[in-house]
């Protein structure tokens, strides 16, 4: 069974480093996309980066690059999120779920229970 | 503002059909295949449909997808109270060079 087990809720100060997991099993770890997804509270999804620990490929959002670092630890199959200087608009819940995909295939199937951060200014 | 272009709200009552709409362009929908996605209120999403219009295991058949062009839809029948949820699509994007997603439908059941 494909499982993906995030950390849990952050409370931060704005300018604070963090970094979130997503710990995952039921799978072949290394030969998987694994993405972020973020969701600000009442809002829609927005696709933050995407991983591939085999090679540690990595693809930001325009949006994202340089906001956010991703990062993979095979020995444990485990995906992280990090941020080195939070800002109150980091304010959301993450998600990290698998990508598939091939050439005619690309979606995210299986996800993570989310993190909710909250940031204070 | 998202890629993808979604009616904020639908409704329709309990044993009926809904359709949500997801408008995309040549860069996304019109090259790529579209996936639905599923929340329930303060829950993770789900995928419901992928590939335009498979269902993975699991998800009943009442929900159905197509996809013509650029825009593509997700048709519910026999409604149920339990559906009431956002519904998400999403596409890979050329000018992204990675997945986009709509602005989500809130889906309610009268």
């Amino acid at each position: 069974e494909v499982q993906l087990v995030q950390s849990g809720a952050e409370v931060k100060k704005a300018g604070e480093s963090l970094k979130i997991s997503c710990e995952t099993s039921g799978f072949r770890f290394s030969s998987n996309w694994i993405g972020w997804v973020r969701q600000v509270p009442g809002k829609g999804l927005e696709w933050m980066g995407l991983i591939y620990p085999g090679d540690s490929d990595i693809r930001y959002s325009p949006s994202f690059q340089g906001q956010v670092t991703i990062s993979a630890d095979k020995s444990i199959s485990t995906v992280y999120l990090q941020w080195s200087s939070l800002k109150a608009s980091d304010t959301a819940i993450y998600y990290c779920a698998t990508h598939w995909w091939n050439d005619e295939s690309r979606y995210f199937d299986y996800w993570g229970q989310g993190t909710l951060l909250t940031v204070s200014s | 503002q998202s890629a993808l272009t979604q009616p904020p709200s639908a409704s329709e009552t309990p044993g009926q059909r809904v359709t949500i709409s997801c408008s995309g362009s040549s860069s996304n929908i019109g090259t790529y295949t579209v996936n639905w996605y599923q929340q329930l209120p303060g829950t993770a999403p789900k995928l419901l449909i992928y590939n335009n219009f498979q269902r993975p295991s699991g998800v009943p058949d009442r929900f159905s997808g197509s996809k013509s062009g650029t825009s593509a839809s997700l048709a519910i029948s026999g409604l149920q109270s339990g559906d009431e949820a956002d519904y998400y699509c999403a596409a890979w994007d050329d000018s992204l060079n990675g997945p986009v997603f709509g602005g989500g439908t809130k889906l309610t059941v009268l």
